[in-house]
């Protein structure tokens, strides 16, 4: 069964800095997708970034981007001039890239909880 | 559009009570789910469904049923409401195919069984 580890709770960075969030992934599948979403305290879940697995080119979207690592099974997200506006819950998820039933599931890390410092 | 919308936000139960949580939502989505979230924890699949009259079980359906009778509504019923069951309840909708697929959540729903 595929698992999703995010190994850090809890991160700060200083607003305007660079900060760089975990997540490591376990599975045999080698087609699949990775997602970053990020939850306010509204609870209201966003879809940051997405990774197909047989693309190498790391996703960018604005502020924001990964660092696909395959072989090592790791997809970090960087956050470029954070914002107030970035301090949430981050969380990390996995989907296979295909089938039926199960396929249904995302796996999702625990989260990693962002503070922007002013 | 109003999206997906949950209701209640909030509510205690005593143990032993049932309750359910309703989810609805007017983007004509056939995919629609319900995801628990325990703190320090990701997200777990309760119950999904794939179009009205169907629906299947997710990695965590035990004390919990569903029904699809319309493509806007998916309620989650909890019958013997336990503390196990204390969480916080997501419903979502998507459209779209692998990569494609984009996910609309509605804003939760805190259970606590006390």
């Amino acid at each position: 069964a595929q698992t999703v580890t995010q190994s850090q709770p809890e991160m700060s960075v200083q607003e305007a800095e660079t900060v760089t969030l975990s997540c490591t992934y376990d599975t045999s599948e080698s087609d699949y997708y990775l997602f970053w979403y990020k939850q306010p305290p509204s609870r209201q879940m966003i879809l940051v970034i997405r990774q197909e697995a047989y693309k190498q080119q790391n996703a960018t979207e604005n502020r924001f981007s990964v660092n696909f690592q395959k072989a090592a099974k790791s997809f970090s997200l960087k956050i470029s001039d954070s914002q107030l506006g970035d301090a949430a819950m981050y969380f990390c998820a996995y989907r296979s890239a295909g089938g039926l039933g199960s396929n249904y599931q995302l796996i999702w890390g625990a989260g990693t909880k962002l503070i922007i410092k002013p | 559009n109003a999206g997906v919308t949950q209701t209640p936000k909030f509510r205690i139960l005593k143990i032993g009570q049932s309750m359910t949580l309703q989810c609805t939502q007017d983007m004509n989505h056939n995919y629609m789910y319900w995801y628990r979230q325990d703190p320090g924890m990701g997200l777990k699949l309760i119950y999904y469904s794939v179009g009205a009259g169907i629906t299947d079980k997710g990695e965590v359906p035990n004390g919990y049923n569903v029904s699809r009778s319309t493509t806007e509504d998916f309620p989650l019923r909890l019958e013997l409401a336990a503390p196990s069951q204390t969480s916080v309840y997501f419903c979502a909708s998507s459209y779209g195919q692998g990569i494609d697929e984009k996910l609309f959540f509605g804003s939760g729903t805190q259970l606590s069984v006390l």
